[in-house]
């Protein structure tokens, strides 16, 4: 079963525009962590961010996370081409070893 | 550093018949993953190893899928026998050894699509 659930389910943007997508999960965490895929290749990692944290940028990247509302999102500012990707939100909690589980994914279109 | 390396990149199998994947993770992690990825789905996971024992497998079809990861490094899933509603692409992922107050990233490979007709 999929932990989180990403909203907007596709979004498409102009070059240089912010993009915000969000992702709301269901049970307790230790960490979240965003990733990018691109049309047909593997996952790459983005960000973590710990339960304990609210806030993390990184680059173009703002994540943000609540944990009383068990949702986070991320920001990516200055939208490029090459942000075109979908983006999916991993949840991790501790069941005597670290259980990742990933959303749904947010289908992010940057037109130039 | 070198990624994690999947082969085949493409399989294409009729119903009813077998197909292995191959997966070399990342030197020196101990956890190795098997996911999922139905087209416009996030991944799921089929398997998780910590170095050779399997941690989680709840939600791998034990009917016809198998998993194995030799002395702690490469790993391989078979899926015997396809069906149709196997097609999808199957991503291996690495990472450290994650403790209960620390995680470590996940690298994943490129996947490997199969189509299963």
């Amino acid at each position: 079963s999929q932990q989180g659930e990403e909203d907007p389910q596709a979004l498409s943007i102009q070059e240089g525009e912010n993009a915000t997508m969000n992702c709301s999960y269901k049970t307790s965490i230790n960490n979240l962590q965003w990733y990018r895929q691109n049309s047909g290749r593997g996952l790459v990692h983005l960000i973590l961010i710990r339960s304990n944290e609210r806030e993390k940028h990184s680059g173009r990247l703002r994540v943000t996370l609540d944990t009383s509302k068990k949702s986070s999102s991320l920001l990516i500012t200055a939208s490029r081409a090459a942000d075109t990707a979908s983006y999916f939100c991993a949840t991790d909690r501790w069941g005597g070893y670290q259980k990742v589980t990933f959303g749904t994914g947010t289908k992010l279109q940057v037109i130039p | 550093e070198a990624g994690v390396a999947q082969s085949p990149r493409y399989k294409i199998i009729e119903k009813r018949q077998s197909v292995a994947f191959w997966c070399n993770p990342i030197s020196g992690h101990a956890t190795l993953y098997w996911y999922q990825q139905i087209l416009g789905q996030g991944p799921k996971l089929l398997i998780q190893f910590q170095n050779n024992g399997v941690v989680d497998d709840s939600q791998l079809p034990k009917d016809r899928f198998s998993a194995e990861r030799l002395k702690g490094v490469d790993s391989t899933l078979k899926i015997q026998p396809a069906k149709l509603e196997d097609s999808a692409v199957y991503l291996c992922a690495s990472s450290l050894l994650g403790l209960r107050d620390g995680l470590y990233e996940q690298y994943f490979g490129p996947g490997t699509r199969l189509t299963v007709t």
